[in-house]
């Protein structure tokens, strides 16, 4: 079983709408998470952390459930410029390594 | 401007060549990754070090070798070239755990 493991896609979606990518990991002892963001043929950028309460960044909503080692990342109102690959990516103790998960290709249409 | 960079960005050569692919960064963090990108595969760790003379295996370290003498600088070799190499491979840095990991932009290398 893959440490990091997310649904690769892709997701076609039409503008405005909602879509939401899920990923498991499994080491329980897991510290941080992250999502990342991936245009073609550019390196991985931070999206925004994930926090056990749960965190909004405008229209990006980040969820963690430590019980399920669950991540969800909800994005409302998607833009064209949402069109990227997003990268669920956890730190699985306690070192500055990380770990990514494949990604997952969300392609917004108009 | 402060930030990670690698070296060459490009590059092509032969099956059999040694290769070294740059990475230099100017945040003075501990940790330095290689990472390569392939289809299919996502991003899988190559090598990481954790300090300056500290080194460790990531997923996929057969082939590559690495070196940290300072601190800022972590140059990934490969020894002999093969054509399964060919793939983009990223440097990355954080400044430790729970921390943001920086990428560079990326070195694209075909093997032929």
């Amino acid at each position: 079983r893959k440490e990091v493991e997310q649904d690769p896609g892709p997701f076609n979606v039409p503008e405005g709408a909602t879509v939401a990518f899920n990923c498991t990991y499994s080491n329980s002892a897991s510290q941080s998470f992250f999502w990342y963001r991936q245009d073609c043929r550019k390196e991985p950028k931070l999206l925004m952390s994930v926090y056990s309460s749960g965190n909004e960044d405008g229209r990006f909503t980040a969820q963690l459930n430590r019980a399920s080692q669950y991540i969800s990342l909800l994005i409302r109102d998607s833009k064209l410029s949402d069109s990227a690959t997003y990268l669920c990516v956890v730190n699985p103790g306690n070192t500055g390594k990380l770990i990514f998960g494949q990604g997952t290709t969300l392609q917004v249409k108009p | 401007d402060a930030g990670i960079t690698q070296s060459p960005r490009y590059k092509i050569t032969e099956t059999g060549r040694q290769v070294t692919l740059m990475c230099h960064q100017t945040w003075s963090h501990s940790y330095m990754f290689w990472y390569r990108q392939d289809l299919g595969h996502g991003l899988r760790l190559i090598y990481y070090s954790a300090a300056a003379d500290i080194t460790d295996k990531g997923e996929v370290p057969d082939g590559y070798v690495v070196s940290r003498s300072k601190t800022e600088n972590f140059p990934l070799t490969l020894e002999s070239a093969t054509r399964s190499q060919t793939s983009v491979y990223f440097c990355a840095s954080n400044g430790g755990a729970g921390n943001t990991i920086y990428f560079g932009e990326g070195s694209w290398l075909t093997v032929v």
